[in-house]
């Protein structure tokens, strides 16, 4: 299996300050892509990364990918109340189906 | 923004009952999954489709479940005689061309 694996599984954090989490993987892959999940809703698509990339950016996403460890890091900065959610990370190889990890839980306190 | 769509938002079913689960990938979107996720644990992958035909499946994906592209539009999702254990949320997908893949809001299925 290539699932991913995030860590910690649980972070909580006052508001302003930067989340970090990672995520180890087992095989190959094309990509990797990060979501998130409001409680009982539906995933947000946040950043793709290909497997010849290393890091990328977005707004206030800061993701990097290291194909020799099998791992990749989401750095959220600055916070907000409205960041607080589950995280995952997903892989794909063969016919882009995802594996998804267990996910890490941001709350964010004001 | 283009987006998945998914409907209903919530099913309530006795057990042995069919249900069929409804979605509208994004227009121009060439491959359709179908994923789930029981309460508490991973989203775990079902099926994949592409061409009119299912490209790959999972091992949950037994013969009480079959997929449909009846239209050029929607994509469903059945399942023949439910269980209690297919209670999850079921979400659909699709992938652009730059692999990025969307996810519908879900249908959360009971089974009751």
């Amino acid at each position: 299996s290539q699932q991913g694996e995030e860590d910690p599984q649980a972070l909580s954090i006052q508001e302003g300050e930067n989340a970090t989490m990672n995520c180890s993987y087992k095989t190959s892959i094309n990509n990797l892509q990060w979501y998130r999940q409001n409680s009982g809703r539906g995933l947000v698509h946040l950043i793709l990364i290909r497997s010849n990339e290393r890091e990328k950016h977005s707004g206030r996403l800061r993701v990097t990918l290291d194909t020799s460890k099998k791992s990749s890091s989401l750095l959220i900065t600055a916070s907000r109340a409205a960041d607080t959610a589950s995280y995952f990370c997903a892989t794909d190889a063969i016919d882009y189906k995802l594996s998804f990890g267990a996910g890490t839980t941001v709350t964010v306190r004001a | 923004e283009p987006e998945v769509t998914q409907t209903p938002s919530h099913q309530v079913t006795q057990m042995g009952q069919e249900v069929i689960l409804r979605c509208v990938p994004i227009s121009n979107h060439l491959y359709f999954y179908w994923y789930r996720q029981i309460l508490g644990q991973k989203v775990e992958f079902l099926v994949s489709f592409y061409n009119n035909e299912i490209s790959e499946k999972s091992e949950i994906f037994d013969d009480q479940f079959s997929v449909e592209r009846p239209d050029g539009s929607n994509f469903t999702l059945k399942i023949r005689s439910t269980k209690l254990e297919d209670s999850a949320m079921y979400f659909c997908a699709s992938i652009d061309l730059g692999d990025t893949q969307y996810f519908g809001p879900g249908t959360r299925l009971t089974v009751l």
